[in-house]
């Protein structure tokens, strides 16, 4: 069975600064997506961004990048000149390419961004 | 485009009954997930439904039951409620056949059993 695991409960920074937000994941599958969503206090599940296995090249998508350690089975997530707004949950993701759109979620890590 | 929406928002009920949750779909999705995220934890996947069907079950109960509608919209219902159901329920809508994955959450139904 497939496991995500995020091993930082809570972490802080400095608006501005960079944070960066761990995470592995244990499968024998060879293709898959990983992602990394946002729950701020209003609930709702936002996708930040989306890696598939088998690009070599990391996403980025604006402030957000992954470093993605195939090998490994690292995932990690570095938001860069955080803003007071990014503070939420940040939940990593596994998804099977062959299971349609089932999720498998790590246990969050909530950020504080400090003023 | 209208995204996922979920009624009622709260909803508090009593150990021993039921409850039904539901959920529209994103336009153009055609397949609906739906998790349970206990308070503190990451969500958890319930099942699946593809076309009117059942595609998939996480770990969950036979009294844990869903519909599929011909627009694609969802019911999540849950019999004999117990103490431990207390929690924030997740629908998702995709398009299956897109590939990449994507879901996009509803704000959720905070589910209270006392």
């Amino acid at each position: 069975a497939q496991t995500v695991t995020q091993s930082q409960p809570e972490m802080s920074v400095q608006e501005a600064e960079t944070v960066t937000l761990s995470c592995t994941y244990d499968t024998s599958e060879s293709d898959y997506y990983l992602f990394w969503y946002k729950q701020p206090p209003s609930r709702q599940m936002i996708l930040v961004i989306r890696q598939e296995a088998y690009k070599q090249q990391n996403a980025t998508e604006n402030r957000f990048s992954v470093n993605f350690q195939k090998a490994a089975k690292s995932f990690s997530l570095k938001i860069s000149d955080s803003q007071l707004g990014d503070a939420a949950m940040y939940f990593c993701a596994y998804g099977k390419k062959t299971s349609g759109s089932r999720l498998t979620f790590g246990e969050g890590t909530q950020l504080t961004v400090n003023p | 485009e209208t995204g996922v929406t979920q009624s009622p928002t709260h909803l508090i009920k009593t150990r021993g009954q039921q409850v039904t949750l539901r959920c529209s779909s994103q336009s153009g999705h055609n397949t609906v997930s739906w998790y349970q995220q206990a308070l503190g934890q990451g969500p958890q996947f319930i099942f699946q439904y593809y076309r009117e069907e059942e595609n998939g079950r996480g770990n969950f109960p036979p009294r844990f039951s869903g519909l599929q509608f011909p627009n694609y919209s969802s019911e999540l219902n849950v019999n004999a409620l117990e103490l431990d159901d207390s929690a924030l329920y997740l629908c998702a809508s995709s398009h299956a056949g897109q590939g990449h994955n994507e879901q996009f959450f509803g704000p959720g139904t905070r589910l209270t059993v006392l």
